[in-house]
């Protein structure tokens, strides 16, 4: 799987819209690039996952440059709930379950 | 539909000791992995099962182990505990399925303490 390099931290205003880089520069045609984030003493949470295309969602907007090397979760209008830990992962579709968590990005919003 | 859940929350247990984890899926779910976290490794994979049969496994000793049963829920059994072994320990159940294959939604984690 390829790896992945964030920022280990990101302080956001809240109302502001919240940019999380994230390098995959060793990106394979089929790994995908997902984003989960882990809220303090919770489970982590699914937000968003993309191919090439860019996507959104309820809870954020995923751009991925053309040549698929990095991309960036895009927060629309942070909250305070929003503080938490971002992680970006890469991997193919099938998996097998095995998601390859990094350091990610500690993201506080703050009021 | 209810969320995907573990049990015990908290446990607390002694060197050499072992214990076994539970988790529940998302109903409909049939993969149920398994991930240890602690804060100097962070988030780490352990397992994952699929139809009661373990298709992925994480670089973790043989004294972790686990199971999945026919209604997909799961257990993971940890032996002979060490101080180390101290971590929040979360599961996750994904529905397996086109594009949304590693889309895991995650339990709130058993916070397992070796004294």
């Amino acid at each position: 799987d390829a790896k992945t390099t964030q920022p280990p931290s990101m302080d956001c205003a809240e109302g502001r819209a919240a940019n999380l880089p994230c390098n995959h520069s060793t990106i394979s045609g089929n790994e995908y690039v997902y984003w989960y984030r882990q809220i303090h003493s919770q489970g982590p949470q699914y937000i968003i996952h993309g191919l090439k295309n860019n996507e959104t969602n309820e809870m954020a907007s995923l751009i991925i440059t053309e040549d698929r090397k990095s991309s960036t979760l895009i927060l629309p209008h942070a909250t305070l709930r929003d503080t938490a830990v971002y992680y970006c992962i890469v991997l193919p579709n099938s998996s097998w379950g095995k998601l390859q968590f990094g350091a990610g990005t500690q993201v506080v919003v703050t009021p | 539909k209810a969320g995907v859940t573990q049990t015990p929350r908290y446990l607390i247990k002694t060197r050499g000791q072992q214990v076994t984890l539970s988790c529940s899926p998302i109903s409909g779910h049939r993969s149920v992995s398994w991930y240890q976290q602690t804060p100097g490794q962070g988030l780490q994979f352990l397992f994952e099962y699929f139809s009661e049969t373990q298709r992925n496994k994480g670089n973790f000793p043989g004294r972790f182990s686990g199971r999945q049963f026919s209604n997909s829920r799961s257990e993971m059994n940890v032996s002979t505990l060490e101080l180390g072994d101290s971590a929040l320990y979360l599961c996750a159940s994904s529905l397996v399925s086109g594009s949304s294959y590693n889309e895991q939604f995650f339990g709130p984690g058993t916070r397992l303490t070796v004294l």
